[in-house]
C-alpha cells in the first residue's frame, strides 16, 4: 500500500510557491523526499523522522505530522531547476525496516 | 562524490530470455536495493538486501527474480523468462545504514532501461 501524494501536477511561474502533500494510511517512522528529473535517477532531498520535525534545504523545506501520518514539502520562490517529479518515500512503523515505498509522484513544472 | 554505477544502461532482450542487471553500490554502504519504474509511473520497490540476505521484498519480486552479491563489489538482479511487462527502468540504490535509511538516504544509480520485445 503506497503513500498518496497530492496534487498530481503543479505548474508554477518562477518565483511562486508550491506545497506537495504525502499521506499514509499506516503509522510512519520516516518520510523521505526525492526529486527526479526526466530520464534521470531520483535524487535525495531530505529525510524527516517521527517527532513532527521540520527541515529545510535552501528554499525547500518539509514538515512531518506524525499524528496525521502525513508530510508536506514546501517549495518557496521556485526556480527553473525545481522542475521535475517529486516523490515521497515512506517507512512504516513495525514493518519493512529496509523497505522505502514511494508515492505516486507530483510533477512540477516551473516556467519563466 | 562516490556514486552507484549500473550496467548496462540499456538492455534489449527477447521475451522468455534471462537478463542480469549489474550494480556497483557505494563502497562503504551496507544496504542495497532494487527498484523499477515503468515509463511515466512511480518508482516501485522490489527488494532490499543486507548481509548477503534479502531483507524485504515486494509482491512484485516473485520467483522470476533473484538477487546476488557475487563478490565484494557487485550486486545483481536476475530476471528469468522475461515478459513484455518487465520492460521498465531498473534502479539500484544503496544506503549507509539500515531502516531504509532512517537517517541515511538512498543513493540511486542512473538505471538500466530494460526493453523486452
Amino acid at each position: 500500500q503506497q503513500p498518496v501524494q497530492s496534487p498530481q501536477a503543479v505548474i508554477l511561474r518562477e518565483g511562486e510557491d508550491a506545497v506537495i502533500n504525502c499521506s499514509s494510511s499506516k503509522a510512519l517512522y520516516s518520510v523521505h523526499w526525492y526529486r527526479q528529473k526526466h530520464g534521470e535517477a531520483p535524487v535525495f532531498l531530505m529525510i524527516l523522522l517521527k517527532g513532527g520535525e521540520q527541515k529545510g534545504h535552501d528554499k525547500i523545506s518539509a514538515s512531518f505530522n506524525e499524528k496525521k501520518q502525513q508530510s508536506s514539502l514546501y517549495l518557496t520562490a521556485s526556480q527553473l531547476s525545481y522542475s521535475g517529479t517529486y516523490f515521497c518515500g515512506t517507512e512504516w512503523m513495525n514493518t519493512g525496516f529496509q523497505k522505502l515505498v514511494f508515492g505516486t509522484g507530483t510533477r512540477l513544472l516551473v516556467s519563466p | 562524490e562516490p556514486e552507484v554505477t549500473q550496467t548496462p544502461s540499456h538492455q534489449v532482450t527477447q521475451m522468455g530470455q534471462e537478463v542480469i542487471l549489474r550494480c556497483v553500490p557505494i563502497s562503504n554502504h551496507l544496504y542495497f536495493y532494487w527498484y523499477r519504474q515503468i515509463l511515466g509511473q512511480k518508482v516501485e520497490f522490489l527488494v532490499s538486501f543486507y548481509n548477503n540476505e534479502i531483507s524485504e521484498k515486494s509482491e512484485i519480486f516473485d520467483d522470476q527474480f533473484s538477487v546476488e552479491r557475487p563478490d565484494g563489489s557487485n550486486f545483481t538482479l536476475k530476471i528469468r523468462s522475461t515478459k513484455l511487462e518487465d520492460s521498465a527502468m531498473y534502479f539500484c540504490a544503496s544506503s549507509e545504514s539500515g531502516r531504509a535509511g532512517g537517517n541515511s538516504p538512498l543513493h540511486f544509480g542512473n538505471g538500466t532501461r530494460l526493453t523486452v520485445t
